[in-house]
């Protein structure tokens, strides 16, 4: 089984609809991060969390809304979806301060009509 | 303003030879630099790392090189593989997060 995964994997969805897209790992991480791709741009860093009780925005935090359920749970919503959040959504684990490697889970494609 | 660049979209090379992916940064802040692998619908991979007070890391068939008087990496992948072909990240660790360039497409043909 994969250490970090994301559900759902595929989501088409309209402006204006709230969606959740949802990180569980089996790490036991306590680092656990949102990022999107876009072509061209690379990942940028949506929001991202140290412990069950830190969140942190990220350098484009706007539109989007995280929760952190558990230590191995972390989940970004889009309260209402709009067009150019159209991209590909990534959640990633790091073990802690020592570490700098971060997983990542298989990523979600995400479409807004 | 972006603090990490990749300002090779793509990248062909034939199997055998030498690729060289190039990345520069801005912030001297940056303690650690790493190389990510993408394939289509896959995560991002972790490849090699290289501290800030490194100036070379060899893991196998990939190699990491820092000037930071240019603040400028590189990494070489000597032979190059069909298999390498992917996207490739850089990314600089600061504050614990990571900041990522633009990726480099590279293409090895047989």
């Amino acid at each position: 089984d994969a250490d970090v995964t994301q559900t759902p994997r595929n989501r088409i969805t309209k402006t204006g609809k709230r969606i959740m897209l949802e990180c569980s790992q089996t790490k036991g991480h306590d680092r656990m991060y949102w990022y999107r791709q876009d072509p061209g741009l690379g990942l940028r860093l949506i929001y991202y969390s140290f412990d069950v009780k830190d969140i942190n925005k990220g350098e484009i935090s706007d539109g989007y809304s995280v929760s952190r359920q558990a230590q191995a749970k972390f989940s970004l919503s889009l309260e209402s979806a709009i067009p150019n959040q159209t991209a590909l959504y990534f959640c990633a684990t790091r073990t802690g301060p020592t570490y700098n490697e971060q997983f990542f889970g298989p990523g979600t494609r995400l479409t807004v009509l | 303003d972006q603090q990490v660049k990749q300002n090779s979209p793509s990248l062909s090379v034939q199997e055998g030879r030498i690729s060289i992916l190039n990345c520069d940064y801005t912030n001297s802040m940056f303690d650690y630099f790493l190389w990510y692998k993408k394939y289509p619908a896959e995560g991002p991979t972790f490849l090699i790392s290289i501290s800030s007070i490194k100036d070379k890391n060899e893991d196998g068939r990939f190699t990491v090189f820092l000037n930071k008087s240019a603040k400028h990496l590189s990494l070489h992948i000597v032979p190059s593989q069909p298999g390498d072909s992917a996207v490739y990240f850089c990314a600089a660790s600061w504050t614990g997060k990571l900041i990522f360039g633009q990726g480099t497409e590279l293409s090895v043909k047989p």
